[in-house]
């Protein structure tokens, strides 16, 4: 099974910051990796696809890069909307899902 | 619009039996591969289920196979998890999410409201 491990789990900042969360796979899973925002109460969101495609209506402040083992997820200016969880996750053999990172404002 | 609306969730007892609906609405269901999402109180997203298009291929996680069977019924739009021989770690809200492309597997593009399983012993 490919592990998904998403460093830090928690990472505090201030509204206007650059945030970047980054995501290892256990082997490699080429361009396979979505990351999801979910907020209190509410099913997760799908951000980016394929590693660094932006899904439809998602604000460009938001960026995807990485192949293989490892990938980033970057905010570039963190709005009040964007304090939330943070999950990757891996579908090119079954699905896997990291453990989350949760942004907090600072 | 384009929704998957979860039913079904509810109390059990360890040992018992749920059967989970997720009806799906205003996008072509049966050309979309389908999966079932948990999260434990408090707790990450963890894979449970997916079936492909026309059903005839499932996989499930290691931690429920044996026990939940995925399944699908096309001309009702509506996707199903049976879940049998329930633990107190199946606790969880259960998410259906669609996959992005047609006809593969692929990121979730579109995920229920949840529906809460609770077993109790």
């Amino acid at each position: 099974d490919i592990q998904m491990t998403q460093s830090p789990s928690t990472l505090s900042a201030f509204v206007g910051d650059r945030v970047t969360i980054t995501c290892r796979a256990s082997q490699s899973i080429r361009s396979w990796l979505a990351w999801y925002q979910q907020k209190p109460g509410k099913a997760p969101k799908l951000l980016i696809y394929e590693a660094s495609s932006l899904e439809s209506g998602v604000p460009s402040r938001f960026s995807g890069s990485g192949s293989g083992t490892e990938f980033t997820l970057t905010i570039s200016s963190l709005q009040p909307d964007d304090f939330a969880i943070y999950y990757c996750q891996q579908y090119n053999s079954y699905i896997t899902f990291g453990q989350g990172t949760k942004l907090e404002i600072k | 619009e384009v929704q998957l609306v979860e039913s079904g969730g509810g109390s059990v007892q360890r040992g018992g039996s749920l059967r989970l609906s997720c009806a799906a609405s205003a996008f072509t269901f049966s050309s979309y591969w389908m999966h079932w999402v948990r999260q434990a109180p408090g707790k990450g997203l963890v894979w449970v289920s997916r079936i492909n298009t026309d059903g005839s291929g499932t996989t499930h996680a290691d931690s429920v196979k044996g026990r939940f069977t995925i399944s699908r019924d096309n001309a009702k739009n509506t996707l199903y998890l049976q879940m049998n021989s329930l633990r107190g770690e199946d606790t969880a809200v259960y998410y259906c999410a669609r996959a992005r492309i047609p006809g593969a597997p692929d990121a979730f593009d579109i995920w229920g409201q949840g529906t809460m399983v609770t077993v109790s012993s």
